[in-house]
């Protein structure tokens, strides 16, 4: 299994550009997910989705768009970049936990992308 | 609504010392920690969760409901263990969301 791909893994846009962050996962997880990790803000979840067709907004959602139209692909849309929106990002998947603990599995994460707007 | 503290931002030790990396989180409900560990470039992994109590690496991390922490120790720090830690919360209900601390930077000094 290659577990959660990321893909590009740098991108370097101008201000206004657009670009779609590419994400896969081959473990079947029903949740994925996409954070963004800025120095002395941790990671902060940014949208994710509970099965194919379903997203929802997660803690700082603007400027960036969704869709799952498959279990195994959650693509990110960045519509207009802008310079707050350098950032390193990951994309995690998970799954329910339908054992004895009633959690969700820890997240695998993606290796990052790596994005730089100027 | 949930919130996960790590108080310091870096923690720099002495190769053979103790290890202890702060987190506190504040939940009403019944939740579930982990530990998070991303070594320099690479991506973040599972270190360990409380439900498991298990020991990686000479890690352990025991949740303490009174006192609201969950702080990672280690008797004996390696140089290997020099990475950055993430302290996270898992909600109970529904779609579990997950929030991540700030994150601590472990530098152990050969």
């Amino acid at each position: 299994n290659a577990g959660v791909t990321q893909t590009p893994k740098f991108q370097v846009l101008k201000t206004g550009q657009s670009m779609t962050l590419q994400c896969a996962q081959d473990m079947n997880h029903e949740y994925m997910s996409w954070y963004r990790q800025d120095p002395g803000m941790g990671l902060r979840l940014i949208h994710y989705s509970v099965g194919a067709g379903i997203t929802d907004q997660g803690e700082v959602p603007n400027g960036y768009n969704v869709s799952r139209s498959t279990t195994e692909d959650f693509p990110l849309r960045l519509l207009s970049a802008a310079p707050s929106q350098t950032s390193v990002y990951f994309c995690a998947s998970s799954s329910p936990d339908r054992g004895l603990f009633s959690y969700n599995s820890p997240l695998h994460f993606g290796n990052g992308t790596r994005l730089t707007v100027t | 609504a949930q919130r996960v503290t790590q108080p310091e931002k870096l923690l720099s030790v002495f190769k053979g010392a103790p290890v202890e990396l702060k987190c506190n989180y504040s939940y009403s409900g019944s939740p579930e920690l982990f530990w998070y560990v991303q070594y320099s470039r690479q991506r973040l992994q599972l270190l360990l969760r409380h439900i498991s109590r298990e020991s990686i690496k000479g890690f352990t991390a025991d949740l303490n409901k009174g006192e609201t922490s969950f702080h990672l120790k280690k008797p004996f720090a390696q140089e290997e263990d020099s990475a950055m830690y993430y302290c996270a919360l898992l909600t109970s209900g529904g779609y579990q969301k997950v929030t991540f601390g700030i994150g601590t930077k472990l530098q152990v000094i050969p």
